[in-house]
């Protein structure tokens, strides 16, 4: 069956590092990547996609790469702030007519000032 | 641009009472979803409706949790009998092509 993997432990980094989240999936060929971030008690808000044609997307501070041979997702974010300190959510895309959705359970970032 | 409406916020029942929760998407978005967010995991579809026809309830258990989008906008998803597993955050999305939106979502607690 499919499975997406992210972190499990919280990754803590200080203020103004680089934080790198990962997203390793099996059994699935996704058309597309989607990273998403959850705060306590709201919903997701989507924050980049990545189609399977494409190895790297950047906005603002953040960036993503997609490797299909690997099957491996990295999130970066880029002079993190404490801000940044959220639940972030990779999930993949089938691309089919429904756009469904498999998310990965998620991993903390706590960004340290 | 108004985004996701969810309502209640918060709900606590007793198990083998019912609950119902709505939601109102993004107006225009044609697509709808409703998540079972269980804490420490992932959202999890229940089901998925294209204007108010349903294109996936796979993971819907229909003995007990119905859903249905009356004119291809408002939504609501009903849970009866609940059970104590039921416990969980259900966050609502829509979306026009790839991007989903999400409400607030509503957390129900079954004791």
């Amino acid at each position: 069956s499919q499975k997406i993997e992210q972190n499990s432990e919280a990754l803590n980094i200080q203020e103004g590092k680089t934080a790198t989240l990962t997203c390793n999936y099996t059994n699935y060929s996704p058309a597309y990547l989607q990273w998403y971030r959850q705060d306590p008690g709201r919903g997701p808000v989507f924050l980049l996609l990545i189609r399977e044609n494409e190895k790297e997307k950047r906005k603002e501070r953040l960036k993503v790469t997609f490797d299909t041979t690997l099957k491996q997702s990295l999130f970066h974010i880029t002079a993190s702030q404490p801000a940044d300190s959220a639940t972030y959510l990779c999930a993949l895309g089938d691309g089919g007519a429904t756009n469904k959705l498999i998310f990965g359970t998620g991993t903390l970032l706590a960004v340290q000032p | 641009e108004a985004g996701v409406a969810q309502s209640p916020r918060y709900k606590i029942i007793e198990k083998r009472q019912s609950v119902a929760f709505w939601c109102n998407p993004i107006s225009g978005h044609a697509t709808l979803y409703w998540y079972q967010q269980i804490l420490g995991q992932g959202p999890k579809l229940l089901i998925q409706f294209q204007n108010n026809g349903v294109v996936d309830d796979s993971q819907l258990p229909k003995d007990r949790f119905s859903a249905e989008r009356l004119k291809g906008v408002d939504s609501t998803l009903k849970i009866q009998p609940a059970k104590l597993e039921d416990s969980a955050v259900y966050l609502c999305a829509s979306s026009v092509q790839e991007t989903q939106y999400f409400g607030p979502g509503t957390r129900l607690l079954v004791l």
